[in-house]
């Protein structure tokens, strides 16, 4: 089965801890990315990359960091310097050539 | 402003109905448009491109209006499996980069 997959589906960690979100994708896609969506609300871009060994800040790059060492995985960690992590993060990925962008099921944290 | 505007709703309408729906953004360069499907609690899913010459899926169709900065998504014969909260999207002309609305929720009823 092709498609994109996010682990874990739920994720509870207590406040002060970094935590890691695992994309992974074998749609052979250059280009993948990370999304958070809060309540009510539309997606903001975290992170992108659109090759191996290479990423650039979203528009709230603040508190997260990621990699990009292998195509097929884009990992985000959350730190303890985001301010309010508590949220649905969506990875998803594309080609470099179509617009189209696929998501995985997302992965919600909990921050207590 | 944000750039991508859409109506929250909810637009509650009855099965059968034919229901549309708006959303105006602010870049000009925006090249590219989409409409995507979001169920509660899950990942948005692909649901059209919208192009200029306007596109129909079935049920669905989809216009763009450049002059005027906005895309509509037509829904006819509307079934309780279309209750969704459907995004508009808009692609810059770098990186492709989306640009997500905040959603519009649709709940059919029977």
């Amino acid at each position: 089965d092709g498609g994109i997959t996010q682990s874990p589906k739920y994720l509870f960690r207590k406040e002060g801890q970094n935590v890691t979100l695992s994309c992974e994708q074998n749609l052979n896609h250059d280009a993948m990315y990370w999304y958070r969506q809060d309540p009510g609300q539309g997606l903001r871009l975290i992170y992108y990359s659109q090759i191996v060994n290479d990423f650039q800040k979203g528009d709230i790059a603040e508190g997260y960091s990621v990699s990009r060492e292998k195509k097929e995985s884009f990992p985000l960690t959350v730190t303890s310097a985001q301010k309010n992590p508590t949220a649905f993060y969506l990875c998803a990925s594309g080609t470099r050539l179509t617009d189209t962008q696929y998501f995985g099921p997302g992965t919600r944290l909990t921050v207590l | 402003r944000k750039e991508v505007e859409q109506d929250p709703g909810p637009f509650n309408v009855p099965e059968g109905a034919t229901v549309a729906f708006n959303c105006t953004y602010s870049n000009s360069a925006s090249q590219s448009f989409f409409w995507y499907r979001q169920d509660c609690r899950k990942e948005p899913k692909l649901l059209m491109s919208v192009y200029s010459s306007g596109n129909e899926d079935g049920r669905f169709t989809a216009q763009l209006n450049r002059a005027s900065q906005y895309i509509s998504l037509l829904i006819r014969d509307s079934k309780l499996s279309d209750s969704a909260t459907y995004l508009c999207v808009a692609r810059g002309n770098a990186g492709n980069m989306l640009t997500f609305g905040g959603g519009t929720r649709l709940m059919v009823k029977p």
